[in-house]
């Protein structure tokens, strides 16, 4: 069975621009959250999908969206890039309808921004 | 608010030394409890988990079980190997039906031959 998929694994952008972030979820999994990884602030949760609506949403700014599509794949997006928004971007997903913590995590795309 | 409170890093050992990582938290409600680990260019994995007080949760040799009077959820093993060699998050998640995990910081351990 196919892990999470995270794509691009790399990316370098300047500030001021946008970047999109892809995850493909284990199939069969419809829960797909989205987490930042910094030194300083450690792991910090974004939002989270579930069969294509937000139902959680972390303390960041609207520059961070994120949707999800009919076949569970996610997207997040962040625009006017800042460098503070340097990080590494994790996708997890779940299959499970109620919570019970056990995510599956992608290995993550790091965003430099410059 | 709910939060994670973990020992700082490095930790760092020699192989088939005892490993204790402590973690505390905070929560408003009655969480269940994580153990994942990031091994270098990996995403978290799951380590082990307790839903509910006293219980004790284990994998590949470590353990961690749940104190609620301490609220504490100190990860153990008995004899590290360099393998072991990793970030280690305690993360805490409260059964609100939504797949939301609030991390510690993580703590990074180093184990030597």
């Amino acid at each position: 069975k196919a892990g999470v998929t995270q794509t691009p694994r790399y990316l370098i952008k300047t500030r001021g621009q946008q970047v999109t972030l892809s995850c493909s979820p284990i199939s069969g999994h419809r829960s797909v959250s989205w987490y930042q990884q910094t030194p300083g602030q450690g792991l910090q949760f974004l939002f989270e999908y579930f069969s294509e609506t937000q139902r959680n949403k972390g303390n960041f700014p609207g520059r961070f969206s994120g949707r999800q599509f009919s076949n569970s794949r996610s997207e997040m997006n962040v625009s006017t890039l800042e460098l503070g928004d340097s990080a590494l971007y994790l996708c997890a997903s779940s299959g499970d309808r109620i919570n019970t913590g056990e995510l599956f995590f992608g290995e993550g795309s790091r965003l430099t921004v410059l | 608010g709910n939060s994670v409170t973990q020992m700082e890093g490095p930790v760092t050992l020699s192989e088939e030394a005892f490993l204790t990582i402590n973690c505390t938290y905070t929560a408003t409600g009655y969480p269940s409890l994580f153990w994942y680990v990031q091994y270098p260019g990996e995403g978290l994995q799951l380590l082990l988990k307790a839903t509910k007080a006293d219980d004790k949760g284990s994998n590949k040799g470590f353990e961690a079980t749940y104190r609620k009077e301490t609220t504490s959820f100190h990860l153990e093993k008995g004899s590290v190997q360099v393998s072991d060699s990793a970030v280690y998050f305690c993360a805490l998640s409260l059964n609100s039906g939504y797949s939301t995990l609030t991390f510690g910081k993580g703590t990074m351990l180093l184990v030597s031959p």
